[in-house]
């Protein structure tokens, strides 16, 4: 089956620990995106990156990081220095050059 | 800044009705307008999306109309039914940078 796969569905954080939310697609897409959804809210984007090795700041980057050493993955890590972390977490993806995005089913980190 | 402004939040419909949900865009430099479906615990899936280059678009009972001067667009879900009940996410974005802008969001009830 094609598509975008987000591990764990679940996850549990102390405080002050790290943390990566796995994302992996098959699409054959370019770009992948990391964007954050809290409660009755919309979208928000971390990261995003439209081709391997390369990647670029969203609009909440602070206390994130990301990697993009291969096509079909683009994990997130949340750091300690995130201070309101619990959150649904969504991956997606695109050709670059198109603008329409294909969302995984997402992940949701609660910090305990 | 908030630059795609979405409403109602919530509405409530009776099954065959029709739910309209509006946005409200601020850069001009937009040029793709995709609608989004979301269910409770699930990524976003694409509905239905829009270029500035036509007014109307129809998608079964899905139709998005565009207003580029007023810098409006809306969606028009058509004989509504209660397997509509979600939340709808409309966004913007523009081609050179492929990242997508989403509005807050409506949670519509459609009641059987």
């Amino acid at each position: 089956d094609g598509g975008i796969t987000q591990s764990p569905k679940y996850l549990f954080r102390k405080e002050g620990q790290n943390v990566t939310l796995s994302c992996e697609q098959n699409l054959n897409h370019d770009a992948m995106y990391w964007y954050r959804q809290d409660p009755g809210q919309g979208l928000r984007l971390i990261y995003y990156s439209q081709i391997v090795n390369d990647f670029q700041k969203g609009d909440i980057a602070e206390g994130y990081s990301v990697s993009r050493e291969k096509k079909e993955s683009f994990p997130l890590t949340v750091t300690s220095a995130q201070k309101n972390p619990t959150a649904f977490y969504l991956c997606a993806s695109g050709d670059a050059g198109f603008n329409e995005q294909f969302f995984g089913p997402g992940t949701r980190l609660t910090v305990l | 800044q908030q630059q795609v402004k979405q409403s109602p939040q919530s509405l409530i419909v009776q099954k065959g009705g029709i739910s309209i949900i509006n946005c409200a865009y601020e850069n001009t430099a937009f040029d793709y307008f995709p609608w989004y479906q979301q269910f409770p615990g699930k990524g976003p899936a694409l509905l239905i999306a829009i270029r500035p280059d036509v007014s109307e678009k129809k998608e079964g009972r899905f139709t998005i109309s565009f207003n580029k001067s007023a810098k409006q667009f809306s969606l028009h879900i058509m004989d509504s039914q209660p397997g509509d009940s979600a939340t709808y996410f409309c966004a913007a974005s523009w081609a050179a940078g492929n990242k997508l802008t989403f509005g807050g969001g409506t949670r519509v009830l459609v009641k059987p």
